[in-house]
């Protein structure tokens, strides 16, 4: 049984630019979440995606935007990067829309604005 | 709006000591609640996860319980050691199926 894997682990973008960040599901999981980490603070939801379709979203601006594939992996994508973009992005999964399972994380992307 | 907060921000004890983290949250509708562990610049380890329904878990020499009608949640850690150190993280699973997470505790195992 695999975990989250997320890519790449680090990244440098210039303000203005657009990033695109992966990350594959554990095997078996259906729903993926996405969270935006700056430092010293926990995390922030930002959306999930159950069966391809978003049912969640924090209070992010348009501009952070995902997709949930057929084989369950997903990828946020951010455009018009701002310096306070910065963070570390956390993806997680977990067994279907059931509240009672918990979720498993990946280890993040470091994204750095410049 | 659920609100999660931690308690202390960070504490450090000598290595042996027994330590209790605390964890409060201000919406009882919760689903479960789990206990975190997230080392310097990495991704997050789950510890214990409590469904609304159960009072408390155990893993080797952690314990968290739960409290919701009180909206608290602790994690105990006995006997620690300085592979401890690292920050603690609680968060709750809302009735919108959404992590809400505290800012996490600070915990430092002096050797």
């Amino acid at each position: 049984e695999t975990g989250v894997t997320q890519s790449p682990t680090h990244l440098i973008k210039t303000r203005g630019q657009q990033v695109t960040l992966r990350c594959s599901s554990q095997s078996g999981h259906n729903t993926v979440s996405w969270y935006q980490q700056a430092l010293g603070q926990g995390p922030q939801f930002i959306f999930q995606y159950y069966r391809e379709e978003e049912n969640g979203r924090g209070n992010f601006p348009p501009r952070f935007s995902g997709l949930q594939f057929p084989n369950y992996s997903s990828e946020l994508n951010v455009n018009a990067l701002e310096l306070d973009d910065s963070a570390l992005y956390l993806c997680a999964s977990s067994l279907g829309a059931d509240p009672n399972y918990g979720y498993t994380f990946g280890s993040g992307t470091r994204l750095t604005v410049v | 709006k659920q609100e999660v907060t931690q308690i202390p921000a960070a504490l450090s004890v000598p290595e042996g000591e027994n330590l209790v983290l605390n964890c409060s949250f201000t919406d009882s509708a919760i689903y479960n609640l789990q206990w975190f562990r997230q080392d310097p610049g990495k991704g997050l380890t789950s510890l214990l996860l409590i469904q609304s329904s159960q009072r408390e878990q155990t893993s080797g020499r952690l314990n968290a319980s739960l409290d919701k009608s009180s909206g608290r949640s602790t994690l105990y850690i006995a006997a620690s050691q300085p592979g401890d150190s690292a920050t603690y993280l609680c968060a709750v699973r809302d009735s919108n199926y959404q992590l809400i997470w505290g800012a996490g505790t600070k915990l430092i195992i002096k050797p």
